[in-house]
């Protein structure tokens, strides 16, 4: 298994331009989610799914869409990048969306909008 | 929506004496708290996980005790070792609906000299 993965692992854009940023999983999990870190700020949750076709808001969603056509993927797109979106960025899978199901991360992508 | 707030931000410890983190979180509905290690350019990954039905729960080293009445948790890392250096973080599960949502302190750095 490899778990959560997810590219690229670095990313540099200008204001205003659109990138997507992939997540996958194998592990046949119904929930994931992004987050994003930022110094001193924690991970906070940006978009989330609990199934194929499923997705729903998390505390700093604007500037985020997503979607979930399957089970394995969830891409997060920025479609006109800000410099205050310059973040490192993780995906997180886990078996179910119920309290008590540890949460796996992806290794993260760093992305800086000048 | 769930506020956790997480002290200290930075900790150091000589080897082998003990840390403790301690967070509080704002909503009492919150059943579930794990706490997150991540080293200098990794993911986060749980080292340890309490749920509101249990008062402590211990691990070799790590344990990590909940008081629901005053709605905080603490980390406690014993004979503390220079492979225990990294941010550390807590979080609370807001559960709503099916889903779960964590909600993230800001994190605590832990630097174990020798």
């Amino acid at each position: 298994n490899a778990g959560v993965t997810q590219t690229p692992k670095f990313q540099v854009l200008k204001t205003g331009q659109s990138m997507t940023l992939q997540c996958a999983q194998d592990m046949n999990h119904e929930y994931m989610s992004w987050y994003r870190q930022d110094p001193g700020m924690g991970l906070r949750l940006i978009h989330y799914s609990v199934g194929a076709g499923i997705t729903d808001q998390g505390e700093v969603p604007n500037g985020y869409n997503v979607s979930r056509s399957t089970t394995e993927d969830f891409p997060l797109r920025l479609l006109s990048a800000a410099p205050s979106q310059t973040s490192v960025y993780f995906c997180a899978s886990s078996p179910t969306g119920l309290a008590g199901n540890e949460q796996f991360f992806g290794p993260g992508t760093r992305l800086t909008v000048l | 929506g769930e506020n956790v707030e997480q002290h200290p931000s930075t900790l150091s410890v000589q080897e082998g004496d003990s840390a403790v983190i301690k967070c509080t979180y704002s909503d009492s509905a919150s059943n579930y708290f794990p706490w997150y290690k991540q080293e200098l350019g990794k993911r986060p990954q749980l080292i340890i996980d309490i749920r509101s039905n249990v008062g402590e729960k211990k691990d070799q080293r790590i344990a990590v005790t909940l008081n629901k009445t005053a709605k905080h948790f603490s980390l406690h890392i014993t004979e503390t070792q220079p492979e225990d250096s990294a941010v550390y973080f807590c979080a609370a599960s807001e559960v709503g609906g099916t889903a779960s949502k964590l909600t993230f302190g800001t994190g605590t750095r832990l630097q174990v000299t020798l």
